[in-house]
């Protein structure tokens, strides 16, 4: 099983809005309503920032958002804040044996 | 406030085994029907599931680590526990416990997450 397709690095100045996509397949992204986008800082645990592909859990930023098309999932982050400078990993539910399938990283750098 | 706390040896030799355990507080892991799970991430690398377990002893292991996991739960303490046999440097890496954010489903999206313990395979 592959790792979900992440670009490296996005970047953007505060106040503007960046997106990243997560592409996979029609085996896990495609498939089911189940993307989730993870938040890390260097040197800290991952924080779920939205699950089931839409859904935020409480206490994150509704500067956060998240989409789907086809086999690409998308994360927007609006109102870019010094704060959003991170790693961000997706995740998706996969039919294969792994069960799930995490991205490959992409660098948030806010400019 | 649910809380994880992962424990174990920081440095483990090559072909000997990976113990950790993680400690959780602010809920109990025998009800709310959700599963509890090992996540890692290899120094400068992305994640990787290891595998879940359910408070009943019901598993789920990634195929790539199955023929070397064992997790099991100890209601009583509050924990669960992940093994890891016949380790190599690659199994080098940062050790989450985590537990999802729907009760029932294993894998779909991990809410909880210990601070992560270094496990280093050397000799």
């Amino acid at each position: 099983q592959s790792a979900l397709t992440q670009p490296a690095s996005v970047s953007g100045s505060p106040g503007q809005s960046i997106t990243i996509s997560c592409t996979g397949t029609s085996s896990d992204v495609g498939g089911y309503k189940y993307v989730s986008w993870y938040q890390q800082h260097p040197g800290k645990a991952p924080r779920l920032m939205i699950y089931e592909v839409t859904n935020r859990p409480s206490g994150v930023s509704n500067r956060f958002s998240g989409s789907k098309s086809g086999n690409t999932a998308s994360l927007t982050i609006s109102g870019l804040q010094a704060e959003d400078e991170a790693d961000y990993y997706c995740s998706s539910y996969t039919n294969s044996g792994t069960l799930v399938v995490f991205g490959t990283g992409t660098k948030v750098t806010v400019l | 406030q649910l809380q994880l706390q992962e424990s174990g040896p920081g440095l483990v030799k090559p072909s000997e085994t990976l113990s950790l355990t993680c400690t959780v507080s602010g809920a109990s892991i025998s009800s709310g029907g959700y599963y509890w799970g090992w996540i890692r991430q290899p120094p400068g690398r992305g994640l990787e599931w290891i595998g879940s377990i359910y408070h009943s002893g019901s598993t789920y292991y990634n195929p790539s680590l199955k023929s070397r996991v064992t997790m099991s739960v100890d209601t009583s303490k509050n924990q669960f526990s992940l093994k890891l046999s016949s380790v190599i440097a690659a199994d080098t890496a940062v050790y989450f416990c985590v537990r999802p954010a729907v009760a029932g489903t294993a894998v779909r999206s991990f809410q909880y997450w210990g601070q992560g313990t270094l496990v280093s395979v050397s000799s």
